[in-house]
């Protein structure tokens, strides 16, 4: 089974508007992390944001939260008011484990399009 | 964060041929990772490259395919070895940063004809 489903391979929004990339998981582990990365055709691999499974609070960083739904098994990333260079892939990770002493998981990715 | 370097950053090869991939980091790290990233795929990892002992490799990789030193706290390298055309893929180097995330270089994007 996977342990990272993004089913969205493609996503399309509007320049301003706020756009949410899914990501539901799969641990039977009670420590994990969840990792959110961008990466655009040059091909690296930016770092956005982290949630751990005992976060109180969802996670933010500028204009990307995560939407971590815990019962649900969800990590769902929020870009408020997109750009044209928010266009790229993003992957969602985890990571089992205490004290992140495990290798992440990778999901398959979803391509997002920021149109003008 | 941790800034990571590698080179070369891209690379045309024949088939039969080898490369070696360098990674460099701006801090000592205990561990090293090793991803590969296929056309239009997610991230498969390698191996993880620990200094002073031989790298751990992950299952449908073997360390006669992807040799991998680790000589210091900061430096890397992973060999292609006897390339063929499935070896076209970029090739990630990272480092857990002391903040928990996985930090990664730039890429290595390869193309064997």
């Amino acid at each position: 089974a996977q342990k990272i489903t993004q089913t969205q391979p493609g996503m399309f929004v509007q320049e301003k508007e706020a756009v949410t990339l899914d990501c539901t998981y799969d641990t039977s582990d009670p420590s994990y992390g969840l990792f959110w990365y961008k990466q655009p055709s040059s091909g690296e691999m930016i770092f956005l944001i982290y949630q751990g499974s005992y976060d109180q609070q969802n996670a933010t960083e500028g204009r990307y939260s995560l939407n971590f739904q815990k019962a649900r098994k969800s990590a769902n990333l929020v870009i408020s008011a997109s750009q044209l260079g928010d266009s790229a892939m993003y992957f969602c990770a985890m990571r089992e484990g205490p004290g992140g002493s495990y290798i992440p998981t990778f999901g398959r990715g979803t391509s997002l399009i920021v149109h003008p | 964060s941790a800034v990571i370097s590698q080179k070369p950053s891209r690379d045309i090869c024949q088939r039969g041929t080898s490369l070696t991939i360098q990674c460099q980091v701006d801090s000592q790290v205990t561990m090293m990772f090793w991803y590969r990233q296929q056309p239009g795929q997610s991230l498969t990892l390698i191996a993880t490259a620990n200094q002073g002992s031989e790298a751990t490799y992950e299952s449908g990789f073997v360390i006669d395919k992807f040799p991998i030193s680790r000589p210091n706290l900061t430096f890397s390298t992973l060999t292609v070895s006897n390339m063929s055309p499935e070896d076209s893929s970029i090739y990630l180097c990272s480092v857990e940063g002391e903040d928990n995330p996985q930090y990664f270089g730039p890429g290595t994007r390869l193309l064997v004809l």
